[in-house]
């Protein structure tokens, strides 16, 4: 079957920068997505990789390896808002099906 | 465009009893999912539905049903309902199907007694 695995929780100080990993294993593979979900919100689409390399949109960016089954999203620049958890999916082998990561939390310090 | 809308936003059933909830795509999408979010079980699948056609089911019990009707709007029942139902179910519409990025509802929080 799939899995995700990510990380339950990161903090960082603001203005740095986050990685937020995500590993899968997946018998068929279509792409990545991360989304961003505040307390109390709903999730929001991020991004999406479906080859290898960085994809940047402003301060985040996400990156994929299909070799390592592995991919990460990283933040830049930190900002108070950016405190939420972010979620890595995949779809399933027969493409009808989204699987989500468990979700990793960030916490922003100031 | 606006976004995806669901209806109720909050539910109060008591055990036994069933639910229906609704979701109403962004205009022109095709295809909607629904999920269950639990603070211990993160996003579960529940179904996914393309052109009225359920595509797949989530490991659910057959308690929890769904339908999209021709105008993309889809409905979610959930049928003698327990404790463990307690959850957020979220919808989420996609244009095409593909579920790369999908967008996603306020959602419904549902708190059975």
């Amino acid at each position: 079957g799939q899995s995700l695995e990510q990380p339950s929780e990161v903090t960082a100080v603001e203005g740095a920068i986050v990685q937020i990993n995500c590993t899968y294993q997946t018998s068929g593979f279509y792409g990545l997505s991360w989304y961003q979900q505040h307390d109390g919100g709903a999730p929001t689409f991020l991004s999406y990789n479906a080859l290898d390399g960085l994809e940047e949109t402003g301060r985040f960016s996400s990156f994929l390896s299909r070799s390592d089954s592995y991919g990460y999203l990283l933040l830049q620049e930190l900002q108070m808002k950016d405190s939420a958890s972010y979620f890595c999916a995949v779809r399933d082998s027969g493409g009808f099906k989204t699987i989500f990561g468990a979700g990793t939390r960030l916490f922003v310090k100031a | 465009k606006a976004g995806v809308t669901q209806t109720p936003r909050y539910l109060i059933k008591t055990r036994g009893q069933q639910v229906t909830l609704s979701c109403s795509p962004i205009s022109g999408h095709r295809s909607v999912s629904w999920y269950q979010q639990t603070p211990g079980q993160g996003l579960q699948f529940l179904f996914e539905y393309f052109s009225e056609t359920q595509r797949n089911k989530g490991n659910f019990p057959g308690r929890f049903s769904g339908r999209q009707f021709s105008n993309s709007r889809s409905e979610m029942n959930v049928s003698t309902l327990e404790l463990g139902d307690s959850a957020l179910y979220l919808c989420a519409s996609s244009l095409e199907g593909t579920g790369y990025e999908q967008y996603f509802g306020p959602g419904t929080r549902l708190t059975v007694t």
